[in-house]
Parts: C-alpha cells; structure tokens; sequence
C-alpha cells in the first residue's frame, strides 16, 4: 500500500514568487491536511480538506490556500513568498472519522531565498 | 488554552533504558492524544495514541501514561535503543483533524 506521497521534495524559491505543493493521500482516504514545520514554531496546522471542502483552517495569512480534487489529491499554493515561508510543508491523510490517527508524507522542503 | 507543552527539549539515554518524554494540555476539550516519531528526512509517524477513558496504554516497548485530573500524558520508551534516537512529538486533538502538537523532544539513545 503506497504512502502519502509529495511532490516536490525540494524547492528553491525567491521572495515574491509563488509556489504550488501536491500532496497524494493514501488509497482511499479522504482527509486531507497540511502542517508547516519549522525549527522555531515546530508543527503547526494549515488546513483540512475532506471531499474537496475545507473543514479545518489554522492561524496563517490568505497567502497560503488550499484545494482538493475529487480523487483526493490536495495542493497547498503560497503566493508572494517571504523568506519567513521557508519550511518543511507536510501533507497528512486519514481515512477514519473524528481525527484519528494521521499517516504524514516526508514533506516539501520549501527554501524562500 | 490551545497550547501543549513538552518536556524535556533534549534527552540523552544509555541503551537499555528508559526514556520519559512529558506532555500537559489545559484544554479539556481534547480527547485524543497521540504521540509521533520523527526521524531527520521523513515525516512525522504515529507511535502510539490513547483516549481520555484509559490511564495507560501499551504497545511493545512503548507506553503512554495518562493522568486526567492533572491534564498531563508522558511517553515511556522502555529498553530504549539506539534505533529510538528521533524527534518525539506529543499531540493533542478534540475530535478534528486539527492537532496541536508539542515542541518536540530530540531523544538520543547512546550504544
């Protein structure tokens, strides 16, 4: 059974860009969620998607937005990227109810430069 | 409210001992409290959870310990190995998919 898996791996971005992260969630699950996690605030909530809704929206600017497709792939764009965006993006996916128990992807590592 | 604090920030243990990672929430609202093993390159990977209704639950060397009254949850990581050398982090829900995780706990286990 395949993982969650994120493209890209890596990226290298300027201030002011904007950029576009994929998350593919595992086989049948339909919650999607995304997590930044820095060294200085650790992980913190971005958004859930369930069937293609938004459930759940944390504490960032409208820069960082989010969709989901009818097969539940996600994406997460940030748009006028600061060097304070740099970070580990993490895409995670469940397919029980109530928020039990994530399975995270190894994450895009954003560098804004 | 929303806040889980973890302690401590760095732990060093000879192999083959214990490892105590500590956790404590003041939102009682939360009912679901996992903890993730998080190795340098990969991402975060559920350990063990447990609910408000047990005080204790075990699953091989690791265990988590639940004290409601005291809003606090600590992991024990017993007969701990070298391969347990990761980041630890605690977390919090209440019924969403919205996790409040703690700073994290960089555990490493001497040979």
């Amino acid at each position: 059974k395949a993982g969650v898996t994120q493209t890209p791996r890596y990226l290298i971005k300027t201030r002011g860009q904007q950029v576009t992260l994929s998350c593919s969630p595992i086989s049948g699950h339909r919650s999607v969620s995304w997590y930044q996690q820095t060294p200085g605030q650790g992980l913190q909530f971005l958004f859930e998607y369930f069937s293609e809704t938004q459930r759940n929206k944390g504490n960032f600017p409208g820069r960082f937005s989010g969709r989901q497709f009818s097969n539940s792939r996600s994406e997460m764009n940030v748009s006028t990227l600061e060097l304070g965006d740099s970070a580990l993006y993490l895409c995670a996916s469940s397919g029980q109810g109530k928020g039990y128990g994530y399975t995270f992807g190894s994450g895009t590592r954003l560098t804004v430069v | 409210q929303q806040q889980v604090k973890q302690s401590p920030q760095s732990l060093i243990v000879q192999k083959g001992g214990i490892s105590i990672i500590n956790c404590a929430y003041e939102n009682t609202a939360f009912d679901y409290f996992p903890w993730y093993q998080q190795f340098p390159g990969k991402g975060p990977a559920l350990l063990i959870a447990i609910r408000p209704d047990v005080s204790e639950k075990k699953e091989g060397r690791f265990t988590i310990s639940f004290n409601k009254s005291a809003k606090q949850f600590s992991l024990h990581i017993m007969d701990s190995q070298p391969g347990d050398s990761a980041t630890y982090f605690c977390a919090a829900s209440s019924g969403t998919y919205k996790y409040i995780f703690g700073t994290g706990t960089r555990l490493k286990v001497l040979a």
